[in-house]
């Protein structure tokens, strides 16, 4: 298996633009986690999908944040408008169960200016 | 106070030495523990799960105080090889801000 998939692997884009992450899981993993690290904040839980549905978005920042899962294999996070506070690693994992490993994607580099 | 807590750091070691990371929680509820590494601009990678009874892998041991609720990390023996962030993980998928170890020769 290819491990997480995560697309792209940068971004750069100007504030007030959609910017879409993707990520395609390990398959056979019922879960599925999207994350944020910054410096300041550290790894931060953004929210997590059990078999496509999600579970916990307590972690998304606000409404500018969604994030969808129309199938097992595929998942988005989208931020409309983005703002160069999102600047950030975003990294995708994916687990059998919620309380097992977590295996990470490579991550998407984002910088907003 | 933060749900997961772990010593600041950086700490820089010379090879050979033994290092120790402590790292704090807040739910006393949580039942799963886990250790991370994640080397510089990687993603996080699984290093060793935390058993309620400690557990080793080579030059790594990991433990758990429940009652004062905590999970430790102890290397040995330390390599260049081993610098890097150390992550504690507390379920709910509750990520500590890491602690940076850097090996010297």
């Amino acid at each position: 298996d290819a491990g997480v998939i995560q697309s792209p692997r940068h971004e750069v884009t100007e504030m007030g633009q959609e910017v879409t992450l993707r990520c395609k899981p390990i398959s056979g993993h019922d879960y599925l986690f999207w994350y944020r690290q910054t410096m300041m904040r550290g790894l931060e839980l953004l929210i997590y999908f059990n078999n496509n549905v999600p579970i916990d978005d307590s972690g998304m920042p606000e409404d500018r944040f969604s994030a969808k899962m129309p199938n097992a294999s595929f998942s988005t996070l989208k931020i409309q408008p983005s703002e160069p506070r999102d600047s950030a690693v975003y990294f995708c994992a994916s687990s059998l169960d919620v309380d097992n490993e977590q295996f990470f994607g490579p991550g998407t580099r984002l910088t907003v200016l | 106070r933060k749900e997961v807590e772990q010593d600041p750091g950086p700490f820089n070691v010379p090879e050979g030495a033994t290092v120790a990371f402590n790292c704090t929680y807040s739910n006393s509820a949580s039942q799963s523990f886990f250790w991370y590494r994640q080397d510089c601009r990687k993603e996080p990678k699984l290093l060793m799960s935390v058993y309620s009874s400690g557990n080793e892998d080579g030059r790594f041991t990991a433990q758990l105080n429940r009652a004062s609720q905590y999970i430790s990390l102890l290397i040995r023996d330390s390599k260049l090889s081993d610098s890097a962030t150390y992550l504690c993980v507390v379920h709910d998928m509750r990520f500590g801000a890491g602690t940076r170890l850097t090996v010297k020769p």
